[in-house]
């Protein structure tokens, strides 16, 4: 079936490094790709997502592009803030029933 | 326009009890869906519903897990004789449509089983 693979966490960074968390996934059809984000005690919250293959979307200067040829929908960032501490996931849907796929989430920590 | 709405926010319950949790979903809503993680874990897909119907209940736990969304009020989420695998937190999702649109999540509920 449909799966997302995350890399693992923690990660930590310094205040202003640069980013990146990687995410594969498996499909048999041409899904959705998400990046979602958790705050301490509260739901996620959309952080961006792309619809279609070379598809970028971005976000409060995250970016993530859909690569089809390497299934892959890693997320960047250019400079991180103490802000930015939170667990993230990666997920697709596959356009049919609709339903979320999410990858195990990976924890980012940002020192000052 | 207000979000998607859970309660109650945590819940304790000792082993045996009823759980009953709550989505109200965004305004304009008619698609939501139920997800489970338990700690330290990703989100799982549990069930997919519409109004009066359910559409996709293959995450949901054979027994003693149920889900309704109603033609008035919001969607239940059903657990009885609670056990302690149980304890998580519930987060519900709605959409306007299915089909790849953007799902707005709520705060979620904890649930504590004793």
């Amino acid at each position: 079936g449909d799966s997302v693979t995350q890399m693992e966490g923690p990660v930590t960074l310094s205040e202003e490094a640069f980013l990146t968390i990687n995410c594969t996934y498996t499909a048999t059809g041409y899904p959705s790709l998400f990046w979602y984000v958790q705050y301490p005690g509260e739901g996620l919250q959309l952080l961006l997502k792309a619809t279609k293959a070379d598809d970028k979307g971005s976000n409060k200067g995250f970016e993530a592009t859909y690569r089809k040829e390497t299934t892959s929908f890693h997320l960047e960032k250019g400079s991180v803030q103490v802000s930015d501490s939170a667990v993230y996931f990666c997920a697709l849907s596959d356009n049919q029933g609709g339903k979320l796929i999410f990858g195990q989430g990976t924890e980012l920590s940002v020192k000052p | 326009n207000a979000g998607v709405m859970q309660n109650p926010r945590h819940l304790v319950r000792r082993r045996g009890q009823e759980a009953r949790l709550r989505c109200s979903p965004m305004k304009g809503h008619s698609h939501v869906y139920w997800y489970r993680q338990l700690p330290e874990e990703g989100l799982k897909f549990m069930v997919y519903l519409q109004k009066e119907n359910i559409i996709d209940e293959s995450g949901m736990p054979k027994e003693r897990f149920s889900a309704e969304f109603p033609k008035e009020g919001p969607s239940i989420l059903r657990i009885q004789q609670v056990v302690r695998g149980d304890s998580a937190a519930y987060f519900c999702a709605s959409s306007p449509r299915d089909l790849g649109e953007t799902q707005y999540f709520g705060p979620g509920t904890r649930l504590l089983v004793l």
